[in-house]
């Protein structure tokens, strides 16, 4: 189904390589986000972008970058400065808030990313 | 800080027994919240919000401000309702809208 396509499902890694992970959205959203979800831990956000040419660090940006160049798309790195990489990683997007509330996020199906 | 806390890891009931999944968060404003499932092999998704004050799948969850609480509730559960939930909150900042996450409660609901 559409919505937000993540790929690839699973990635694998080497020791000192950046690797790219791709989330595409065909919703017309505004705004969208990189969380990593790790066993026990929840979701942590990364980054995330209003619109585009714009984005913000989350929690956790510290050896992740990211670019917001269409509005549709918006890749996360991983890069070798990430020590800890494994893990879950989950795309969202959303409306932008209308009047008083939030709009609810919207996810993918994630990607495994392991380390070689 | 805002935060969201979710005590239980892990929550086990049996089928047609009621279920409460408690979540309690800190946060100085107006506090929007969500409770988002993910099923096995599927997607994280919106399950309710607070705003909507409606029952979803048999599920709903009041918000109450004096305790700083938005627990789940489900009078009898089902077998389809075991998966992992976890409680938000959404706040702006600096123009931008964000999601705070509790860590999560495994519902299983045995036969």
């Amino acid at each position: 189904d559409g919505g937000i396509t993540q790929s690839p499902k699973y990635l694998f890694r080497k020791e000192g390589q950046n690797v790219t992970l791709s989330c595409e959205q065909n919703l017309n959203h505004d705004a969208m986000y990189w969380y990593r979800q790790d066993p026990g831990q929840g979701l942590r956000l990364i980054y995330y972008s209003q619109i585009v040419n714009d984005f913000q660090k989350g929690d956790i940006a510290e050896g992740y970058s990211v670019s917001r160049e269409k509005k549709e798309s918006f890749p996360l790195t991983v890069t070798s400065a990430q020590k800890n990489p494994t893990a879950f990683y989950l795309c969202a997007s959303s409306r932008p808030r209308t009047d008083l509330w939030a709009q609810p996020q919207h996810f993918g199906d994630g990607t495994r990313l392991s380390i070689l | 800080a805002q935060r969201v806390t979710q005590p239980e890891k892990l929550l086990s009931v049996f089928k047609g027994a009621p279920v409460e999944l408690k979540c309690n968060y800190s946060y100085s404003g107006s506090p929007e919240l969500f409770w988002y499932v993910q099923y096995s092999r599927q997607r994280l998704q919106l399950l309710l919000r607070h705003i909507s004050r409606e029952s979803i799948k048999g599920f709903t969850a009041d918000l109450n401000k004096g305790e700083t609480s938005f627990h789940l509730k489900k009078p009898f559960a089902q077998e389809e309702d075991s998966a992992m939930y976890y409680c938000a909150l959404s706040f702006p900042q600096g123009g931008s809208e964000k999601l705070v996450f509790g860590k999560g409660t495994k519902l299983t609901v045995n036969p």
